[in-house]
């Protein structure tokens, strides 16, 4: 099956840029979604189609997606977007989605 | 407004049995293919099982065929899980979602809160 992989953790002063990657073979020729979750907390969609964003989210967050390598970014960073995010993909051989390991931000 | 609200969780000896219910609201629920999504204790998000609208499709993780079996009652907007055979490696907490209806690609659009299953003696 196909594998995602991001890095377990990144840091990040507040007011600067945090850049999350999501690894795959051709996952530029896939459609990544990304997923906000805050502890405690069901996981929130942040990202889809790459970088479109649903109604409510930041425009701070936006996302690329190339090669290899789909990123995340999140620009002027909070302390509020202190989170673990996962990026996803879909299997439609089996209609589920196939998530990345995670990647725990934290704000400096 | 969309509300996804999971019930029957909590704690079973290994080898016991559970159903899981997820309360589908605000939104044509027959019209939305579902799955189950978990989280192990510190881990990261598993794919659990599929159903499509009309239970026509059903897929489940090689780590549950065979003990799990997931089922809907789109007359009573609700989405199940039998779980049979648990190992403490079921221990997570379990979402259901639901899919968003696209073309290329597919993602999930809204989550319940989840409900904690706990396999241990």
């Amino acid at each position: 099956s196909y594998v995602l992989t991001q890095p377990p953790s990144v840091s990040v002063a507040p007011g600067k840029t945090a850049r999350i990657t999501c690894g795959g073979n051709n996952i530029g020729s896939k459609s990544v979604h990304w997923y906000q979750q805050k502890p405690g907390q069901a996981p929130v969609l942040v990202i889809y189609y790459d970088s479109d964003r649903p109604s409510g989210i930041p425009e701070r967050f936006s996302g690329s997606n190339s090669g290899n390598t789909a990123t995340l970014t999140i620009s002027r960073v909070e302390a509020g977007d202190e989170a673990d995010y996962y990026c996803q993909v879909w299997d439609s051989s089996s209609d589920h989605g196939v998530f990345g390991g995670g990647t725990k931000l934290t704000v400096l | 407004e969309v509300q996804l609200v999971e019930s029957g969780g909590g704690l079973v000896k290994p080898g016991g049995s559970l159903r899981l219910s997820c309360a589908a609201s605000g939104f044509t629920f027959s019209s939305y293919s579902m799955n189950w999504v978990r989280q192990a204790p510190g881990k990261g998000l598993e794919w659990v099982s599929s159903i499509s609208s009309s239970s026509s499709y059903i897929y489940y993780a090689d780590s549950v065929k065979g003990r799990f079996t997931i089922s809907r009652d789109n007359a009573k907007n609700s989405l199940y899980l039998q779980m049979n055979s648990l190992r403490a490696e079921d221990t997570a907490v379990y979402y259901c979602a639901r899919i968003a209806m696209a073309s290329s690609s597919s993602w999930y659009d809204y989550w319940g809160q989840g409900t904690l299953v706990t396999v241990s003696s």
